[in-house]
């Protein structure tokens, strides 16, 4: 069976530092993966997808990158983070016989 | 006016009963319609998917898509305190293309 893994669960980072959250997924090859931003009371925005390796699509301007430098593995990075950035961050994956998008368990990021 | 819009609540209801969630949108292009609960603190799962017009159900979970109005419904029959989340509709036109969320609906059913 398919299973998405996203890590950390939570994170706390200063203004101005790197960041790096990390999605993989297993048991499906080929998956199209998204990286979405989850703002109370605001729905989820798609930050990114991707449809294979090295093909990255960005939805919104920001401070925000993703790579996706294997198959499987999908990964979302900031040179420099803003407090704006702080949110439920959501990896999910789509594909194969899946009808529509399997998540994560979410990143909860402050930027303090 | 965004593209998909739903009741924020929260919505309060007794257990047992009938829970209506409601979701509207504004292009006529959409065909494929999808449930999602999410918990606090965790990913969405998907619940419910249905193709075009009609109803779907599963369960104590009835979808239910009305393309003229542009509007979908999930109903809960016999609300259980373990359905107490965050509902999202999320729709797309065309398979292969990326889904438009709503911003959820946060349910509470009281024991």
């Amino acid at each position: 069976s398919q299973t998405i893994h996203q890590w950390p669960a939570t994170l706390v980072q200063p203004v101005g530092s790197p960041l790096s959250l990390e999605c993989t997924v297993e048991g499906t090859s080929n998956p199209n993966l998204y990286w979405y931003r989850q703002a109370a009371g605001r729905g989820l925005q798609l930050l990114f997808y991707s449809v294979g390796i090295g093909q990255i699509s960005s939805e919104v301007p920001q401070n925000l990158s993703a790579s996706r430098p294997q198959d499987r593995q999908f990964i979302l990075s900031s040179k420099k983070l803003l407090l704006s950035d702080s949110g439920f961050y959501l990896c999910a994956w789509s594909g194969g016989r899946s009808y529509g998008y399997t998540f994560g368990s979410g990143t909860r990021l402050t930027v303090v | 006016q965004k593209e998909v819009e739903q009741d924020p609540g929260p919505l309060s209801v007794p257990e047992g009963a009938i829970v209506s969630l409601n979701c509207t949108y504004s292009n006529s292009a959409f065909q494929y319609f999808m449930w999602y609960r999410q918990y606090s603190r965790k990913g969405p799962e998907l619940l419910m998917y249905t193709y075009s017009s009609g109803n779907k159900e599963d369960g104590r979970f009835t979808a239910q898509v009305d393309k003229s109005s542009k509007y979908i419904s999930l109903f809960i029959r016999d609300s259980q305190p373990s359905d107490s989340a965050t509902y999202l509709c999320a729709m797309r036109r065309n398979y292969g293309q990326n889904f438009v969320f709503g911003p959820g609906t946060r349910l509470s059913v009281l024991p």
